[in-house]
């Protein structure tokens, strides 16, 4: 069945450090791929998104690219600030008897300290 | 932007007793909420997916007579742990949209410990 495997944490970097979580897909098909942020207290919320192979998410100084060939969709980001610091997961969407549905990773927590 | 609120944030009970655990689209009406479960560095793994006015669809490998979804308006959902166990305790979320394209709000989930 689809799934997603995204690096296990936690991640801890210095602000103003490059940021990779590293996410892997298997699906039939040609799924959409996003990444949620989930900061301390609060529901997931929807960072980016990418359709189709190629595409660029971005939001928030995060990118992710949708590589079809290596079924990747790794999130960077080129300077983290504390208030980066979040679990955040990757996930696809798979579509089953008519309605859609998200399939997530396990989370990396990043912690950026100043 | 759209919020989804859940309530109680978090609830220990007894083994052996029921708890309700309430979704709301606070400024949206959402046609479909979806429950979710997480355990402790797990991902989250869906339960059903309701559609307002209708019966919910269950995962598989989810018990539908202990985990009893109500969609009975277009802002409201609610999932009622039933006999609650140890083994139920675990971080459970909602989220909630109004179309395929819209996208998912999720709540900020409810921490159910059960004694």
């Amino acid at each position: 069945g689809d799934s997603v495997t995204q690096m296990e944490g936690p991640v801890t970097l210095s602000e103003e450090a490059f940021l990779t979580i590293n996410c892997t897909y298997t699906a039939t098909g040609y799924p959409s791929l996003f990444w949620y942020v989930q900061y301390p207290g609060e529901g997931l919320q929807l960072l980016l998104k990418a359709t189709k192979a190629d595409d660029k998410g971005s939001n928030k100084g995060f990118e992710a690219t949708y590589r079809k060939e290596t079924t990747s969709f790794h999130l960077e980001k080129g300077s983290v600030q504390v208030s980066d610091s979040a679990v955040y997961f990757c996930a696809l969407n798979r579509y089953q008897g008519g309605s859609e549905k998200l399939v997530f990773g396990k989370g990396t927590k990043l912690t950026v300290n100043p | 932007g759209a919020v989804v609120s859940q309530h109680p944030s978090w609830v220990i009970c007894k083994s052996g007793t029921s708890v309700k655990i309430e979704c709301r689209s606070l400024d949206f009406q959402a046609t479909t909420m979806f429950w979710y479960r997480q355990f402790p560095k797990q991902s989250l793994m869906l339960m059903a997916t309701s559609n307002e006015g209708s019966k919910a669809t269950y995962e598989q490998g989810v018990e539908k007579d202990k985990f009893l979804i109500n969609h009975a308006s277009l802002t409201l959902s609610t999932l009622t742990v039933t006999s609650a166990h140890p083994e139920d305790s675990s971080f459970y979320i909602c989220s909630a949209r109004t179309s395929l394209s819209s996208g998912s709000f999720f709540g900020p989930g409810t921490r159910l410990t059960v004694t």
